[in-house]
């Protein structure tokens, strides 16, 4: 059964600290999109991937937050130093790519607090 | 460019009763439209997609929707709600399978 695999599910944090997430899409799957959610501003994008070049991350704060995927199979969002504000559930998503016009496939999400 | 526009945040309703959650859309292209549900502390599940094919798309539990392009619109539907029913439902747009639009949400309430 193929999935999208986040981790971890849940983290917690002290202010100034560093946060790395981890994504891994699904096999053969080049489209990879990173999401945030909160109450306040719903699920934002922050960036996306295809073929592992950066497409858009004009969604992602750039002084703290950064997005790689270093292989095919996984993608990571890094927070530099992390602040309270960036409390939220941050979703991976992934799709087979462009033309396709298929779903996108999301993960279960981390759950990210900063205390 | 691409919008989502989900008209109501929250929406009420009895058991059994007809469930209409509606979106409306802005896209240069030919979008593709995804409706997603959301339930509580969970990730999100596809329910239906729009592709240009058939208007009326068929999805998982007994929810459909219309793709109407002169009214922008893409509501989804249900005629009878179940307590499971509850959750956020996500309206999305997507050009050409690039970026993908969320709405801001609806909130389904289902009363006993």
């Amino acid at each position: 059964d193929a999935r999208v695999t986040q981790t971890p599910r849940d983290k917690v944090t002290e202010m100034g600290q560093e946060v790395t997430m981890r994504c891994q899409p699904i096999l053969g799957h080049n489209t990879v999109f990173w999401y945030r959610q909160t109450m306040m501003q719903g699920l934002e994008l922050l960036a996306y991937f295809r073929n592992r070049a950066p497409l858009d991350d004009s969604g992602m704060p750039k002084d703290r937050f950064s997005a790689e995927m270093p292989d095919a199979t996984l993608a990571t969002l890094k927070i530099q130093p992390s602040e309270p504000r960036d409390s939220a559930v941050y979703f991976c998503a992934s799709t087979p790519g462009q033309g396709s016009h298929t779903e996108a496939f999301f993960g279960q999400g981390t759950r990210l607090t900063v205390v | 460019a691409q919008s989502v526009t989900q008209l109501d945040s929250h929406v009420s309703v009895s058991e059994g009763t007809p469930v209409l959650l509606r979106c409306n859309y802005s896209s240069s292209y030919s979008p593709s439209l995804f409706w997603y549900v959301q339930h509580p502390n969970k990730g999100l599940q596809l329910l239906l997609k729009y592709t240009s094919a058939a208007t009326l798309v068929k999805g998982i539990n007994g929810f459909e929707a219309e793709f109407k392009k002169s009214e922008t619109s893409f509501h989804l539907t249900k005629p009878s709600a179940h307590m499971s029913d509850a959750a956020e439902y996500f309206c999305v747009v997507s050009d050409r399978g690039f970026k993908t639009i969320f709405g801001a949400g609806t909130r389904l309430f289902v009363k006993a």
